[in-house]
């Protein structure tokens, strides 16, 4: 079974440019969710999809970060414009329903200047 | 406001012994917990759940225990061995119904020396 795959893996902006990161979850996966990890801290959900429609979003900046699921399965993250605070590793997982344990993908590592 | 706590930053233990890793919670409306262990630049990789109707769970070298009493749970691995040095994730499912957002502690780094 393929994992969750992440693209890419690594990415260095400036602060105020914007960026994108995409995320395809295991096949059959109706749960997808983007977690934020900074540096010495545990994972952050920033936002859960159940299918193609948004289930919490409560921690997502919305001021500057989307998201979306098209077609219930690929999702991208946007962030625009960046902050220097946004330097993190951003970590995508999907589960086979929610409540069921979450299988992570190997995350991208955004820098920025 | 940390709901879920791992106190120790860094553990090492010599390859056989057991190794304890501990993680203490807040909210008494968490019923299910996991462990997930993370090597460097990979994404977290599940371990073990447990529910909060269990007090024990356990997977080959791997046991979770849970305490509801006292919020506390403990994962050991037994014996240890070097492939297990890895950062570990306590996690606490939070939510209901659709929602299923995980709360995870700080990490423990645990480190199994030859």
């Amino acid at each position: 079974e393929a994992g969750v795959a992440q693209s890419p893996r690594y990415k260095i902006i400036e602060k105020r440019q914007s960026v994108a990161f995409w995320c395809n979850p295991i096949s059959g996966h109706a749960t997808l969710y983007w977690y934020q990890q900074i540096l010495g801290q545990g994972p952050k959900l920033l936002i859960q999809f159940q299918n193609n429609g948004v289930v919490d979003d409560s921690q997502l900046p919305k001021d500057r970060f989307s998201a979306e699921r098209l077609k219930g399965v690929d999702s991208t993250l946007k962030i625009q414009p960046a902050k220097l605070e946004d330097s993190a590793v951003y970590l995508c997982a999907s589960s086979l329903e929610a409540r069921q344990p979450q299988h992570f993908g190997d995350g991208t590592r955004l820098s920025i200047l | 406001d940390q709901q879920v706590k791992q106190n120790s930053p860094s553990l090492s233990v010599q390859e056989g012994r057991i190794s304890i890793l501990n993680c203490d919670y807040t909210n008494s409306m968490f019923d299910y917990f996991l462990w997930y262990k993370k090597y460097p630049a990979e994404g977290p990789t599940f371990l073990i759940s447990i529910s909060s109707i269990k007090d024990k769970n356990e997977d080959g070298r791997f046991t979770v225990f849970l305490n509801k009493s006292a919020k506390h749970l403990s994962l050991h691995i037994v014996p240890s061995q070097p492939g297990d040095s890895a950062v570990y994730f306590c996690a606490a499912l939070s939510g209901s119904g659709n929602t299923g957002k995980l709360i995870f502690g700080q990490g423990t780094t645990l480190q199994v020396k030859p």
